[in-house]
Order: structure tokens, then sequence, then C-alpha cells
């Protein structure tokens, strides 16, 4: 079967540095993406890695390693409108997302 | 960036009625689309591919003769919920890859919020 792990929640206050890991199991990796989700709203794109390494875009970064089936999303300067559900998604065959279970982050003045 | 439309944003039906939601893909053709189901605070399930010119392919536990899927034209995908119950309840998104662009970055739709009395 396919599993994603990520953690269900955290807490963070405005300004900090926060990070989301997520560990998956799966068949047919091309890669993995990050969305996040605000309430009653659809997921928005955040970042892609097809690769290892580390990618960059404004105040998010995220990591793979597919060696370790694993990476992370990575948010500085947290600001309170970054309150949200965060999901990684393995990319399968086809086009496929496979999401995690999401993580809700609370950000806290 | 691509965008997708979803039309109706919600909708409310009476148990055993059909209700039939779109999926437009606005400023790009989409000859695959991907139909999710999302339940309160849970995650987005995938439930079927929609291709253009063929068969819809489900996911394992989604009963195709109940969510019927038809992908009319190189921008549209609709998904018709037969027979709907309570039980049926839940936000429905649908998304589009970008093929033609940045072929890993999936567009997804506002979501339909379906209730069902």
């Amino acid at each position: 079967g396919q599993s994603l792990e990520q953690p269900s929640e955290v807490t963070a206050v405005e300004g900090a540095i926060v990070q989301i890991n997520c560990t998956y199991q799966t068949s047919g990796f091309y890669g993995l993406s990050w969305y996040q989700q605000h309430d009653g709203g659809a997921p928005t794109f955040l970042s892609y890695n097809g690769l290892d390494g580390l990618e960059e875009t404004g105040r998010f970064s995220s990591f793979l390693s597919r060696s370790d089936s694993y990476g992370y999303l990575l948010l500085q300067e947290l600001q309170m409108k970054d309150s949200a559900s965060y999901f990684c998604a393995v990319h399968n065959q086809g086009g496929k997302l496979i999401f995690g279970q999401g993580t809700e982050l609370s950000v806290k003045p | 960036g691509a965008v997708v439309s979803q039309h109706p944003s919600w909708v409310i039906c009476k148990s055993g009625t059909s209700v039939k939601i779109e999926c437009r893909s606005l400023d790009f053709q989409a000859t695959t689309m991907f139909w999710y189901r999302q339940f309160p605070k849970q995650s987005l399930m995938l439930m079927a591919t929609s291709n253009e010119g063929s068969k819809a392919t489900y996911e394992q536990g989604v009963e195709k003769d109940k969510f019927l899927i038809n992908h009319a034209s190189l921008t549209l995908s609709t998904l018709t919920v037969t027979s709907a119950h309570p039980e049926d309840s839940s936000f429905y998104i649908c998304s589009a890859p970008d093929w033609g662009g940045r072929g890993d970055t999936q567009y997804f739709g506002p979501g339909t919020r379906l209730t069902v009395l």
C-alpha cells in the first residue's frame, strides 16, 4: 500500500520558523509536492521537489531526500495568515497525487 | 498560473436525487482531470481520473455507477453523484495538471460543497 506520515498539528509564534516533516512509502514515486489549505478553501500549490535537495520560494522552502523517503516544508517568518492545513502529496504515475493526512499549523501572536 | 473553475460552489439536495458538478480548465487544455473528495478535518482522497475521450478510471473502493464521470471536452469534466445519500455529503474538488506548462503542478478548482439532506 501507499502511506504518507506527517504530524497532525504544529503550533508556533509569529516570526518563528517551523518545519513540517513528511515520510512516505509509495510505489511509482515521481516527486513530492506541498499544498496549503485554509478552512473551507481548495488546496493551493506551494512547492514541488522532483529531485533531492532544497527548493526555495520566498518564505517557503521544501526539501526532499529520495533515498530516505523523506521531505519537509520549512516556513520562515511566520505570519498569522499562515495558519492553515499543510499537505504533502506524492506524485504517482499519470499525474495522480496521493495526499498525506495534513498538518494543522496554528500561528500565535 | 492556470485556472480551474468548478460549478456549483455549493449544493444542497434531497436524498435520492442526482447532482452534477462541473470542472473546467479556463486557460489551458486538460486531457486529464482528477476528482477528489474531502470529509471535514480529513485529507483529500483521490476518487477517479477523468480522461478526455476515454472512460474514467476509479480508485479502489469508489463505486463507478454511483459517481459518473464524463470528460466531455478538453476543458470540461463532470462528476455526477447519482442517488445521493447523506453519507455522500462532502467537499468535492477537481484538479488538472497543465502538461503544457510545468507538468508537476496541478491546479485545483475551488471545490463544491455537497450537502445531502
